[in-house]
């Protein structure tokens, strides 16, 4: 069963830093990997999607990247804005079903 | 424009009650999906249905039967509901066949149970 970890689950930092966002699953037979953000009382936005056989993903100040084998997922957001603040979702693909960590709570400060 | 759309956004209703959350999306896609947020916000899903066929059940109780009317639909309706139940459930959609597709969400139906 696969199993996936967010670490850490909530951070707050200063605008103008550069947000690490970390996740990590137990079964490497996946298909892809879905980072998402969710705004309180809201639904799931898709941020980026990396395939299986791709390393990493980018859209404008977030890039997202993937080591397979390790079981391993970074999501970078560049120079964070207020407006960044929101839980950010990681969920895998195995099987055609999406297995989702707990998620990371981010703030930021203006 | 809304691309993957449910109602109602809020239900609130009593214990033993039968209710039913519609989703409907407009992408095309053939794959849709039912998944349940818990009030520790885990997202879990539920059911998954491709072309109007069941894939995937996930040890859900029968008391919630997903009906897919067409490719575009799928319902979620819920038997003698209990305070459990209580949840935000999210519909969603991708394009199926080639498991590399990205889900698509829809805003979601906060469920409560009294």
């Amino acid at each position: 069963k696969q199993e996936v970890t967010q670490i850490p689950a909530a951070l707050s930092v200063p605008e103008g830093e550069n947000l690490v966002l970390n996740c990590s699953f137990t079964d490497s037979a996946i298909y892809n990997l879905q980072w998402f953000r969710q705004d309180p009382g809201k639904g799931l936005t898709s941020l980026l999607l990396i395939q299986s056989s791709q390393r990493e993903q980018t859209s404008g100040r977030l890039n997202a990247s993937l080591d397979k084998s390790s079981g391993r997922s970074t999501l970078y957001i560049a120079a964070s804005q207020p407006g960044d603040s929101a839980t950010y979702l990681c969920a895998v693909d195995g099987n055609n079903r999406l297995a989702f960590g707990k998620g990371n709570q981010v703030v930021v400060i203006p | 424009d809304t691309a993957v759309s449910q109602t109602p956004k809020y239900l609130v209703t009593q214990m033993g009650n039968d209710k039913s959350i519609k989703c409907e999306q407009n992408l095309g896609h053939d794959t849709m999906y039912w998944y349940k947020q818990d009030s520790k916000k885990f997202l879990k899903i539920m059911f998954s249905y491709n072309n109007k066929e069941l894939i995937i059940n996930e040890t859900v109780p029968n008391r919630f039967s997903p009906k897919s009317p067409d490719k575009a639909h799928l319902n979620l309706h819920i038997n003698s509901l209990e305070l459990g139940d209580s949840a935000v459930y999210f519909c969603a959609s991708s394009r199926g066949g080639n498991r590399a597709n990205e889900q698509f969400f829809g805003p979601g139906t906060r469920l409560t149970v009294l």
